[in-house]
């Protein structure tokens, strides 16, 4: 199997506080995982790439400083809100690959953020 | 860069009909081609992929896709709808050796009896 877990499944914040979603791979190693943004009714853009033990690589137009990522294992990257404010709303979705080239990607069941 | 147009944002069915839902692909290289359905309130569950090989590609809750490469589409089929089968379904592009998806906008498919 290949089963991506989130956490947590939703949340909600005051304005200005920061949110840390967790990605987790159960029952495979991954090697790369990805962070997604979806907007209600719309597809899903790609946030940023994390590669176990370096630097996340932003998409244009992604904030490197306001959504932090880490990948620390081979199992677990988060993503941190910082300072969130109302327009940070959104649904989260993490997915992870087993490795570099052909392999599929495993989504997570997603966060949904709400920021008041 | 590669992108994907997903023709109809919403497909109305009836329960027991067939259905096809339309995808069209744009890239200079070879790619790898995904569809993916989402339910409500949920993350996305790979239906089926094609990597190479066989261009009819048969997947999970009997759906099925086939690669057509002069008309760079990947179009998804059923030929009997459920009720369960309500979701949003994603088609998305990879380029060969890599793993970063590009996503169409999505299809609605709204099954009602």
């Amino acid at each position: 199997g290949a089963v991506v877990s989130q956490h947590p499944s939703r949340v909600i914040c005051k304005s200005g506080t920061s949110v840390k979603i967790e990605c987790r791979s159960l029952d495979f190693q991954a090697t790369t995982m990805f962070w997604y943004r979806q907007f209600p009714k719309q597809s899903l853009m790609l946030m940023a790439t994390s590669n176990e033990g370096s630097k996340a690589t932003y998409e244009q137009g992604v904030e490197k400083d306001k959504f932090l990522i880490n990948h620390a294992s081979l199992t677990l990257s988060t993503l941190t809100v910082t300072s969130a404010h109302p327009e940070d709303s959104s649904f989260y979705i993490c997915s992870a690959g087993k490795g570099t080239g052909t392999d599929t990607q495993y989504f997570g069941p997603g966060t949904r953020l709400t920021v008041l | 860069a590669q992108s994907v147009t997903q023709l109809d944002s919403q497909v109305p069915v009836f329960e027991e009909a067939p259905v096809e839902l339309r995808c069209n692909y744009s890239s200079s290289v070879s790619v790898y081609l995904f569809w993916y359905v989402q339910y409500p309130n949920q993350g996305l569950q790979l239906l089926l992929k094609y990597l190479s090989g066989s261009t009819l590609v048969k997947g999970i809750n009997g759906f099925e896709a086939e690669f057509n490469k002069s008309q760079t589409s990947f179009h998804l089929r059923k030929p009997s709808v459920h009720i369960s089968d309500t979701a949003e379904y994603f088609c998305a592009v990879s380029l060969t050796g890599y793993s970063t998806l590009t996503f169409g906008k999505g299809t609605m498919l709204l099954v009602s009896p």
